[in-house]
């Protein structure tokens, strides 16, 4: 059975910072790209990064660009996102997020429960 | 960027009830969309992917169509299971989510 668990999000002020981590279990880890989706209080899914299997490529949405930073390690299941310069609007639970195809960077097929972050002074 | 936008926004329907959600591009993604059933307090889940393909375990009462910049989900026949928001995904070109449709019971 794929999991995803996801830790790390908390409160924090405006210009702080926090990292998240996701460790998956039930597939091959490193067989398949990792992302993180966000959903805000009152809007829809945002998605905010992915990295590629081996991690030599990442991506970012524009609004956390320069600000958030994706990463993984193979040899311990995990992805992480390092989101900073946080402001109100990064204010979301942050969900890990699998693949659906081994290799290849296209739908998300299983997602994790999320950590929420809430950006408050 | 592309930009998806679903329609409608809201859908009210009744329990048997055949339903279409559309979700449009603003570019060509040819068939690299996906569609999402989320419910409150649980983890979206994938309904389909290259615009038509059923994901495993999704009943069949779920379709999706279309190709280019216009997509369509429909359920054939609506259940009370099936009240919930639905998202497209476009994954072309980095990944966008469209707004979403609510769908409500009438």
């Amino acid at each position: 059975e794929v999991q995803l668990l996801e830790s790390g999000g908390g409160l924090v002020q405006p210009g702080g910072s926090l990292k998240l981590s996701c460790v998956g279990s039930g597939f091959t880890f490193n067989r398949y790209a990792m992302s993180w989706v966000r959903l805000a209080p009152g809007k829809g899914l945002e998605w905010v990064s992915t990295i590629n299997d081996n991690a030599r490529g990442t991506y970012y949405a524009d609004s956390v660009k320069g600000r958030f930073t994706i990463s993984r390690d193979n040899s311990r299941n995990t992805v992480w996102l390092q989101v900073s310069s946080l402001t109100i609007e990064d204010t979301a639970l942050y969900s890990c997020v699998k693949s659906g195809t081994p290799g290849a960077l296209y739908y998300f097929d299983y997602w994790g429960q999320g950590a929420l972050v809430t950006v408050s002074s | 960027d592309i930009q998806m936008t679903q329609s409608p926004s809201t859908l009210s329907a009744s329990v048997g009830d055949r339903v279409t959600i559309t979700c449009r591009a603003s570019q060509s993604i040819g068939n690299s969309l996906a569609w999402y059933q989320r419910k409150p307090g649980k983890v979206p889940k994938l309904l389909m992917f290259k615009a038509s393909t059923l994901e495993s375990g999704v009943p069949s009462r779920f379709s999706g169509g279309g190709s280019g910049t216009e997509f369509t989900l429909t359920i054939s026949s609506l259940q009370p299971d099936d009240f919930a928001t639905y998202y497209c995904q476009q994954y072309s070109a980095s990944w966008t989510f469209g707004q979403g449709t609510r769908v409500e019971i009438k």
